[in-house]
């Protein structure tokens, strides 16, 4: 088992321009988060995913944030239109489910929009 | 939003003491969790304590929890310059199965 894995490591972007992370959590993990960490800031909630249903959202996801888990395995988060304050590091984690359970991050997605 | 929040935020020891950090938090939890990050890098997962424990051991760390004050504590002993990072816990909060993080303490470990 090699982790939760996290595609591109860096993003430079364009602002207007639009972008998409993968996550790949560790296998079997049934439950799949999406955190945003900005700098000296501790991660912020985004969206969590029950296999392939995503049961919530935070407010932080506005309508140019969408993530999606197809099948329940693999899960992608697209910006549309960036932004200079979508600049941050994007992480997502894996647990297995069940009360009491660890969460596994992957390395993040640092996403610079310039 | 942050639930929790770290005491204190920064802390500079030298290498062999121990360090000691607070965490407080707001609601009810089922579980609390501890992280490790390294500058600009990921998460890694040190321990979890469950709402039912008071205290939880694991090599130089050890954890305590107290819900009537809702609060944690994290100490590392025997600190080595390797430990040098920021600690973050994390609310397994009840009813919702999202981890809601502190603000972090900054630990510096001097050689």
């Amino acid at each position: 088992d090699t982790g939760v894995s996290q595609d591109p490591r860096h993003k430079i972007t364009k602002r207007g321009q639009n972008v998409t992370f993968r996550c790949d959590p560790i296998s079997e993990h049934n439950r799949l988060y999406w955190y945003r960490q900005t700098l000296g800031q501790g991660p912020e909630f985004l969206t969590y995913f029950q296999n392939e249903a995503q049961l919530e959202k935070s407010r932080l996801l506005s309508d140019r944030f969408s993530a999606e888990r197809p099948k329940g395995s693999f899960s992608t988060l697209e910006i549309q239109r960036t932004e200079q304050g979508d600049s941050a590091m994007y992480l997502c984690a894996s647990s297995p489910g069940g009360r009491g359970t660890e969460a596994f991050f992957g390395q993040g997605t640092r996403l610079t929009v310039v | 939003s942050q639930q929790g929040e770290e005491d204190p935020q920064a802390l500079s020891i030298q290498e062999g003491e121990n360090a000691t950090m607070n965490c407080s938090y707001k609601t009810s939890i089922n579980n609390l969790q501890w992280y490790r990050q390294n500058s600009g890098r990921g998460l890694v997962h040190l321990i979890l304590i469950r709402s039912n424990e008071r205290e939880k051991h694991s090599g130089r760390l050890r954890v305590t929890l107290d819900t009537s004050k809702k609060s944690s504590s994290l100490l590392i002993t025997a600190s080595r310059a390797a430990d040098t990072a920021s600690y973050f816990c994390a609310t397994d909060v009840s009813g919702t199965y999202k981890y809601i993080f502190g603000t972090g303490t900054r630990l510096k470990v001097l050689a």
